[in-house]
């Protein structure tokens, strides 16, 4: 069966620093993949999507960017936080037919200090 | 452009009562539609989807939904509630013809509060 793991599940980081989000899927290949952002429990926001290895779709301008070394692996990074992106980030991941669901992992809570 | 509402910020159920969370959708043509639950502090579960065919889709935990096209809805229903049924509910459509994007688009949520 298929699996995505998200790491780490919390992180506290200074306004400043640089971020990595690591996302990772076991038991299925070429999946599509999904970064989200969800504040204060609420709506979530879709920040990138990977339909392949080095393909990498901005949904919105902002202060993050997304990469796909791997088949199975994404990564969020950031050069420098800042306040405003504190939230929940949600890692989703759907095989390529439009009615497939997206699976999610269990997210990384990120605080900016 | 696709689009979603859940009208209800919170909906408050006893438990053993029916309950219903409601959607509704937008799209240009046919869609796909969905219902997640997300506990606090993890990610979405999937608990059904709707693509074609029978309007009242079951799923996972007695959960089931009523796809209504005249009405452009997809309400989530439970006949009996559980105070375990106590989460967020969001609703996703994705577009028939969408070739692009290839994301669902998400309600905004609706918090159930089942009280025992």
């Amino acid at each position: 069966s298929q699996t995505i793991h998200q790491w780490p599940a919390t992180l506290v980081q200074p306004v400043g620093s640089p971020l990595s989000l690591e996302c990772t899927v076991e038991g299925t290949s070429n999946p599509n993949l999904y970064w989200y952002r969800q504040a204060a429990g609420r709506g979530l926001q879709l920040l990138f999507y990977s339909v392949g290895i080095g393909q990498i779709s901005s949904e919105v301008p902002q202060n993050l960017s997304a990469s796909r070394p791997q088949d199975r692996q994404f990564i969020l990074s950031s050069k420098k936080l800042l306040l405003s992106d504190s939230g929940f980030y949600l890692c989703a991941w759907s095989q390529g037919a439009k009615n497939q669901p997206q699976h999610f992992g269990d997210g990384t809570r990120l605080s900016i200090l | 452009a696709q689009s979603v509402a859940q009208p209800e910020d919170q909906v408050n159920v006893a438990e053993g009562n029916p309950l219903t969370v409601k959607c509704t959708y937008s799209v240009s043509g046919n869609p796909y539609l969905f219902w997640y639950v997300q506990y606090p502090n993890r990610g979405l579960q999937f608990l059904l989807k709707y693509i074609t065919g029978d309007n009242l889709v079951k799923g996972s935990y007695g959960f089931e939904a009523e796809f209504n096209k005249s009405q452009t809805s997809f309400h989530l229903k439970k006949p009996s509630a559980l105070v375990s049924d106590s989460a967020l509910y969001f609703c996703a459509v994705r577009e028939f013809w969408d070739m692009g994007r290839r994301a669902l688009t998400f309600g905004s949520g609706t918090r159930l509060q089942v009280q025992p």
